[in-house]
């Protein structure tokens, strides 16, 4: 099992650029996320799909967008990148139907807007 | 507003030595609350507390929880140099996690 992947690892976009950060998992999770981690921030949720088909925003949707593909994928897209955006994008996924579960982390992305 | 809290923010000791970490939290609907420990890439899970007062252990780690005054610790004894990470403490609400900033742990030989 590959778990969590992510790719790219690294991308460096210039301000208004777009692009799409990919993510799967091989471990029939329901729930997925999306997360961004500033220095001395934590991680912060920008949107999460907690199952198949359903879409939210998190704490920080401004300025992306996400499509849950199927089960296992679950892309976020930025449609013009700002140097607010620089930031390492972590995906997330966990079962759910039970009432306490763990996160499983990708190995992130680190996105560099110029 | 969902809040959590870690104290401190940094934390430099010597090989050896035992060190605790906080985490403070106010959500609305507790589910659990979960250590994560972070070396150069994605969070690893540590432990999971549900219950107040019981210890969950693994090795050198330890954490308990305290539900009513809403706090965590997780203590680290005969701390060796690949403990040397960030430790993140997140707690579940309704239906998301809320990270703390993380506390980042440096472990001098």
């Amino acid at each position: 099992n590959a778990g969590v992947t992510q790719t790219p690892k690294f991308q460096v976009l210039k301000t208004g650029q777009s692009m799409t950060l990919q993510c799967a998992q091989d471990m029939n999770h329901n729930s997925m996320y999306w997360y961004r981690q500033d220095p001395g921030m934590g991680l912060r949720l920008i949107y999460y799909s907690a199952s198949e088909g359903t879409t939210d925003k998190g704490e920080v949707p401004n300025g992306y967008n996400v499509s849950r593909l199927n089960k296992r994928e679950f892309s976020l897209r930025l449609e013009s990148a700002a140097p607010s955006q620089t930031s390492v994008y972590f995906c997330a996924s966990s079962v759910t139907g039970q009432s306490l579960y763990e996160q499983y982390f990708g190995p992130g992305t680190r996105l560099t807007v110029t | 507003e969902d809040k959590v809290v870690q104290s401190p923010l940094s934390l430099v000791v010597h090989e050896g030595d035992t060190v605790t970490l906080n985490c403070s939290y106010e959500v609305t609907n507790f589910r659990s609350l979960l250590w994560y420990k972070q070396e150069k890439k994605a969070p690893t899970f540590l432990f999971m507390l549900t219950s107040s007062g019981i210890e969950k252990k693994s090795g050198r780690l330890s954490s308990i929880l305290d539900k009513k005054e809403l706090f965590s610790i997780l203590n680290i004894t005969a701390t060796q140099t690949g403990d040397s990470a960030v430790y993140l403490c997140a707690v579940q609400g309704a239906q998301k996690l809320v990270f703390g900033q993380g506390t980042r742990l440096t472990i001098n030989p």
